[in-house]
């Protein structure tokens, strides 16, 4: 592995339905984050960790869920899928939260039906 | 809140030089970030300024004002590979980023 994973490339899910997308790095970054990328709105952060253990709310929390349980894993779980989450979700990871670039994964292309 | 602008779109001819202008009001400064995106892939790192001025890194320069609000990136000698979405992003005094829509560059032969 070299820098950032994520995991499923892309996926259709019905509504209602559980999804946990995952997450992992090599770098032995500190911080982590979700965003999702919506045509026309940019990037907005959904979660965020400044270290494993903890985690925060970011702009579009609502309806989702994050765990840090150590440095390389941040996965970001849908409980109850609903049309409105259909996005590309990318998963990022920085040194620290001050002044460091933030390193960006592939994406998953998450559809809800 | 945080209110980044950009432009949405521009075009500009392949060996020409283009400028992406980004205003910000935020609460609370600590950088900006300016990050290509190529359709379908992921942000790329490109730039970062946290003083006023002029930062140059080969063909791209970003320049930043905080007084103003303001920033730009020169792309200089297009090519066509440049043809990407350009992302400006303001980490806010929590040191989170908020990013801008985007601004689409077309590079034209």
């Amino acid at each position: 592995i070299a820098g950032i994973t994520q995991a499923p490339t892309s996926q259709i899910l019905a509504a209602g339905r559980r999804m946990t997308l995952r997450c992992t790095q090599d770098m032995r970054h500190n911080a982590m984050y979700w965003y999702r990328q919506d045509l026309g709105l940019g990037l907005r952060l959904i979660h965020y960790s400044n270290t494993a253990g903890t985690t925060g709310k970011g702009e579009v929390p609502d309806g989702y869920s994050v765990s840090r349980a150590n440095t390389d894993d941040f996965p970001l779980t849908l409980a109850s899928a609903v049309p409105s989450q259909t996005s590309v979700y990318f998963c990022a990871s920085s040194d620290s939260t001050d002044y460091n670039e933030q390193f960006f994964g592939p994406g998953t292309r998450l559809t809800v039906l | 809140g945080q209110n980044i602008d950009q432009p949405t779109e521009m075009t500009a001819t392949e060996g020409a030089i283009v400028q992406i202008n980004c205003t910000y009001q935020t609460s609370g400064f600590n950088g900006l970030f300016w990050y290509q995106q190529h359709a379908g892939e992921a942000p790329t790192f490109l730039s970062y300024n946290v003083l006023d001025g002029l930062e140059e890194k080969g063909r791209f320069s970003s320049f930043l004002s905080r007084s103003k609000g303001y920033s730009y990136l020169l792309l200089k000698e297009l090519q066509m590979k440049d043809s990407a979405s350009y992302l400006c992003a303001v980490k806010g005094g929590d040191y989170k980023l908020s990013f801008g829509a985007g601004t689409t560059v077309t590079v034209r032969a």
